[in-house]
């Protein structure tokens, strides 16, 4: 079946603009993660949805940083007015259930670059 | 400050040959600790996990030991491939959030013909 899938796979902006990522996740998973991971680097936890609940919050670095997810499914993050440290590839990955050791599947990023 | 480090130096080894990859933490007590692989492009793609109260897993070729009194887990690729060659990476999870995966930079495997 279809994996996570993420928009765009790239995006150049310039510094200032807002920018709105997209994720679709693996049909009926619970679980939705947002991470951050920039060049030569790890990921960085970013933000969790449990459904359209977002329970952690703690990893966005500052409140241009914006993620929902309406309807328990898709979710959009959304960065305002763009910094060139934003530049990094962002991930999305989802997971069937709520249980700590439930394996998460990864989209393959959308590389923004801020100009 | 909370710490995962990994080998920081690319691996280079030969085809047949088994590769270890170290992941050392700090001021941490995982409730458990995962390991993923990484291809240039696309995102990390899960391997094996490891709970704190388990010392040893195996997948195949692969086999994960978690040491908490060291603080380190060892991954090992036994019977190498030149498809193997990747970047690994060590995810923990933290006892308190476990929900929430920190992760280490990675490593990059090359696995010559």
């Amino acid at each position: 079946g279809a994996g996570v899938s993420q928009s765009p796979r790239y995006k150049v902006a310039k510094r200032g603009q807002d920018v709105a990522l997209r994720c679709d996740p693996i049909s009926g998973h619970v679980s939705l993660f947002w991470y951050q991971q920039a060049l030569g680097q790890g990921p960085e936890f970013l933000t969790y949805f449990q459904n359209e609940a977002q329970l952690d919050k703690s990893g966005l670095p500052s409140d241009r940083f914006f993620a929902e997810r309406p309807e328990g499914s898709v979710s959009t993050l959304k960065i305002q007015r763009t910094q060139q440290e934003d530049s990094a590839v962002y991930l999305c990955a989802s997971s069937l259930g709520a249980a700590m050791t439930d394996t998460q599947y990864f989209g393959p990023g959308t590389r923004l670059t801020v100009l | 400050s909370q710490k995962i480090e990994q080998n920081s130096e690319a691996l280079n080894i030969q085809e047949g040959k088994t590769a270890t990859l170290t992941c050392n933490y700090t001021n941490y007590s995982p409730a458990y600790l995962q390991w993923y692989r990484q291809d240039p492009g696309r995102g990390p793609v899960f391997l094996l996990l490891i709970r704190e109260n388990e010392k040893e897993k195996r997948k195949e070729r692969l086999k994960v030991t978690f040491d908490t009194t060291l603080k380190q887990s060892l991954f090992h690729i036994t019977a190498s491939q030149p498809a193997d060659s990747a970047t690994y990476l060590c995810a923990l999870a933290h006892a308190g959030n476990n929900r929430k995966l920190i992760w280490g930079l990675g490593t990059s495997l090359a696995v010559n013909p």
